[in-house]
């Protein structure tokens, strides 16, 4: 069975610095991994993803995620963190033969001003 | 392009009352899902849909049904509401190929059950 684990429930950063949330999946085969970030009151908005190839990935905003198979593990960063980045993140993960997404439980990223 | 589109954005039901949640994308997408969200949690995946006339339970599938008559819609029934079904209702879509699309979600529909 596909699963997502988020394990920090909050991450806290300073504006202009590095920032880091964290995924780890478990899943048959290949992954394809997904980030989405959630707005409040808002749907969720699509960031990156990792199908295949290179293992760092660039999305949307100036993110990029880090697929690494041997701790499998998809990391979600940013080198410098904006208070507009303070939202919910959700990381995803599909199994190569498989039709649906399973979903992690989200991490609230804080950036202070 | 719309994108996802969800109706109606607030509804407060009386237990044992029935409604629908009505989703539409202008995309051409065949997947279509329902999600709800719980406080604090996660997605859930209620139904989903790889196209018209083809409909699959999810991983929380009691209580609810749908049916998938047009690529473009995909409606939510809840027959009997209950309080367990208070939550945040997405619904999603994406296209197909060799790999997958990403999901564009609409902007929920918010279900108070009391």
């Amino acid at each position: 069975a596909q699963s997502v684990a988020q394990p920090e429930d909050q991450v806290n950063v300073a504006e202009g610095n590095p920032l880091t949330v964290k995924c780890t999946y478990s899943v048959s085969g290949n992954p394809y991994l997904f980030w989405y970030v959630q707005y409040p009151n808002r749907g969720l908005q699509f960031l990156l993803k990792y199908i295949t190839g290179d293992n760092l990935v660039k999305g949307s905003y100036g993110f990029e995620a880090e697929f690494n198979k041997s701790q499998t593990s998809f990391h979600l960063k940013k080198p410098s963190a904006l208070v507009s980045d303070s939202a919910l993140y959700f990381c995803a993960v599909r199994a190569h033969y498989g039709q649906n997404f399973v979903f992690g439980p989200g991490t609230r990223l804080s950036v202070l001003p | 392009n719309a994108g996802v589109t969800q109706t109606p954005k607030f509804r407060i039901l009386k237990i044992g009352q029935s409604m629908t949640l009505q989703c539409a994308q202008d995309m051409n997408h065949n997947y279509m899902y329902w999600y709800r969200q719980d406080p604090g949690m996660g997605l859930k995946l209620i139904y989903y849909s790889v196209g018209a006339g083809i409909t699959d339970k999810g991983e929380v599938p009691n209580g609810y049904n749908v049916s998938r008559s047009t690529t473009e819609d995909f409606p939510l029934r809840l027959e009997l509401a209950a309080p367990s079904q208070t939550s945040v209702y997405f619904c999603a879509s994406s296209g197909e190929g060799g790999a997958p699309y990403e999901q564009y979600f609409g902007p929920g529909t918010r279900l108070t059950v009391t």
